[in-house]
């Protein structure tokens, strides 16, 4: 499967746990984004890395949201002391990065996070 | 911050009916993507739309950008099972690579 992979796909945690989230993209894929999206509601941008560089985060992203793609290859999301309101689904998309902003995004199938 | 908004939230047809949601920004786009989310699934890039007042056809989708570059809109004729889903319009502004989505349109389709 050459798509873009997540994991894990669900986690359930307990208030005040930390987690952490992988994303594998496409090969060749220099752009990442990740996403929120809560029942009923589109994805909520939440940020995006160009290879290594995280170019933008959204600014309802708080401080206990933390990304990263070190090798600009695969990402990781985490969650510290995480609180009831962060359950969602937490998706990763990847594009190709060519030509200008708005190229196609590949969601990846998405890690569905409970905290209880 | 930019805002998109879709109506209807849900909309119900008979297998067969033709369908439409709209799709409107606050602000001018750079381009409009459509995506279809299956229940259950992840969402999936149907079109993307750049010129003002492009229309674009995928079999029996129809998709419109508006001369403005602030709406849009998704036409399906004689709808099917198989089209069942969330359909989301996300939007570009100028400039940034944050896509922000509507709340799409749930279509669900009466055999």
């Amino acid at each position: 499967d050459t798509g873009v992979s997540q994991n894990p796909r669900h986690k359930i945690t307990k208030r005040g746990q930390n987690v952490t989230f992988r994303c594998d993209p496409i090969s060749e894929h220099n752009r990442l984004y990740w996403y929120r999206q809560t029942l009923g509601q589109g994805p909520e941008f939440l940020t995006y890395f160009q290879n290594e560089a995280q170019l933008e985060k959204s600014r309802l992203l708080s401080d206990r949201f933390s990304a990263e793609r070190p090798k600009g290859s695969f990402s990781t999301l985490e969650i510290q002391r995480t609180e009831q309101g962060d359950s969602a689904m937490y998706l990763c998309a990847s594009s190709s990065g060519q030509g200008n902003a708005a190229d196609t995004q590949y969601f990846g199938p998405g890690t569905r996070l409970t905290v209880l | 911050g930019q805002q998109v908004m879709q109506i209807p939230q849900y909309q119900h047809v008979q297998e067969g009916e033709d369908f439409t949601t709209y799709c409107n920004s606050s602000t001018t786009l750079s381009n409009i993507q459509w995506y279809k989310q299956r229940p259950g699934g992840h969402p999936v890039f149907l079109i993307q739309l750049v010129k003002s007042g492009e229309v674009k056809k995928q079999k029996r989708l129809t998709f419109q950008f508006g001369e403005a570059k602030k709406n849009s809109s998704l036409h399906i004729t004689a709808t099917q099972t198989t089209d069942v889903g969330t359909y989301f319009c996300a939007g570009y502004g100028a400039g940034s690579y944050q896509l922000t989505f509507g709340k799409g349109t749930k279509l669900s389709v009466i055999p």
